[in-house]
């Protein structure tokens, strides 16, 4: 039973392509997350949402957009990807939003922009 | 500077040694210390987690937090090579709608 999941684990593609990143927490959580994990393994927050509202939305470039259909569902979808864009993306999850809460984290997806 | 700093190692010890991983930050307000275990190709997972200041014990693992000095720590006693990782500090107000504040991640590697 995979409390997050992620699809697809790896993703190849050529720059300026539109692509997507699913995600599905199956641990009835309120809040979900998108993070930005660069080589050097720092963990960046991109994104948050709670019962399917934006609560946190870092500097990202408007090619990001993310898109909540409900609280178990936040997908990632990039336009126009960019060199800079390859990185680990993890989805995560947790009960609450105020960062008090433990955060599960999906297996990743590592994106490689050619 | 950033909110909270983390030498990013790689820490090497052998195995059987004590380690100590540490991260220190600059905002007074944090109550709640976290440390994520990741390893190779996976998620983060939370290893340990502590309120305010003081120790907390979990097995060979040993979370002490310092909010004098600011400084929050992480011991493995008896460390295995399974322990091998990167180790992530976090920390947070608890605020609602403040996020996790997250530390670079060290990494360990315990030889055989």
């Amino acid at each position: 039973d995979t409390a997050v999941s992620q699809t697809p684990k790896y993703l190849v593609t050529q720059m300026g392509n539109d692509k997507s990143i699913k995600c599905e927490q199956n641990l009835g959580h309120d809040t979900m997350y998108w993070y930005k994990q660069d080589s050097k393994k720092f963990l960046k927050i991109m994104f948050s949402y709670n019962n399917k509202e934006l609560i946190i939305n870092e500097t990202v470039p408007n090619r990001f957009s993310p898109k909540s259909p409900d609280k178990a569902h936040l997908n990632l979808h990039i336009n126009s990807l960019e060199l800079g864009d390859s990185a680990v993306y993890f989805c995560a999850s947790s009960w609450g939003q105020g960062g008090a809460d433990t955060q599960y984290f999906g297996p990743g997806t590592r994106l490689t922009v050619l | 500077q950033k909110e909270v700093e983390q030498d990013p190692g790689p820490l090497s010890v052998p195995e059987g040694a004590i380690v100590s991983l540490n991260c220190t930050y600059s905002n007074s307000a944090f109550q709640y210390f976290m440390w994520y275990r990741q390893y190779s190709r996976k998620g983060p997972e939370l290893l340990m987690y502590t309120y305010s200041s003081g120790n907390k014990e979990d097995g060979r693992f040993t979370a002490q937090v310092d909010k004098s000095s600011k400084y929050i720590s992480l011991f493995i006693r008896d460390s295995q090579p399974s322990d091998s990782a990167t180790y992530l500090c976090a920390m947070s107000r608890g605020d609602s709608n403040y996020q996790l504040i997250w530390g670079a991640g060290t990494k360990l590697i315990i030889k055989p």
